[in-house]
């Protein structure tokens, strides 16, 4: 099946300061999801973004789906970004399951 | 409603009991389906309901696993005999159907089991 691959696996930052993201990935997709997982659990979509480049305030992603790798970039971080980031992939040819093929995570930990 | 809901929360079982974890979808989602996130496996698949297509049942890690999906909308997974390893917190997404999977999964609050 396909392979995602997420680093840095854990990042500590200053309040403030900005941070790359990266999700690779082994095999064309046609889904391709950014979460955040906070501190109660809850997995929060951010975006998806099988291609192309997104917007959300802070937050902007990036897929290159020729090149198999997406990245999410969180600017002037906040205390409350802190969480574990998931990249979650589906390829096109995966049948008729589609499911989602998770990486394992980067733990992000924000200081004040 | 308004997002996926899930219930109970938080489970707390003793070994050889069965649970029932229940979810419900957004209203409108035809497709359904049930994760695990635990410590040493990360996020994986159990099984994926769609409409009324026979589920996909392939993430299930045994027979003591079921799930089942009334009138297209509510599911119930159930875990027979529980064991400790079946520790975990237990993830509902739901989506609409895209024909080729390009559709954005949506997740509950997740169900918390404990084991003892």
């Amino acid at each position: 099946g396909i392979q995602v691959e997420q680093s840095p696996p854990d990042l500590i930052l200053q309040e403030g300061a900005n941070s790359t993201l990266r999700c690779n990935f082994s095999d064309s997709v046609n889904n391709l999801q950014w979460f955040h997982q906070n501190p109660w659990g809850q997995l929060i979509n951010l975006f998806y973004i099988p291609s192309g480049t997104k917007q959300n305030g802070r937050l902007s992603a990036t897929t290159v789906a020729t090149e198999r790798y997406s990245l999410l970039y969180i600017s002037s971080s906040q205390t409350t970004d802190s969480g574990v980031y998931f990249c979650a992939v589906r390829p096109p040819r995966g049948g008729s399951n589609y499911k989602l093929t998770f990486g394992k995570g980067t733990l992000l930990t924000v200081n004040p | 409603g308004a997002g996926v809901s899930q219930s109970p929360s938080n489970k707390v079982t003793e070994k050889g009991k069965d649970v029932e974890l229940r979810c419900d979808p957004i209203s409108g989602h035809t497709a359904l389906y049930w994760y695990r996130q635990s410590l040493g496996q990360g996020l994986e698949f159990l099984i994926y309901f769609q409409g009324n297509s026979a589920p996909d049942k392939s993430g299930l890690p045994s027979d003591r696993f079921s799930a089942e999906r009334t009138g297209g909308s509510v599911s119930t997974l159930t875990i027979q005999r529980t064991q400790q390893e079946d520790s975990a917190v237990y993830l509902c997404a739901s989506s609409l159907f895209a024909p080729g999977g390009g559709e954005t999964q949506y997740f509950g609050p997740g169900t918390r089991l404990l084991v003892l």
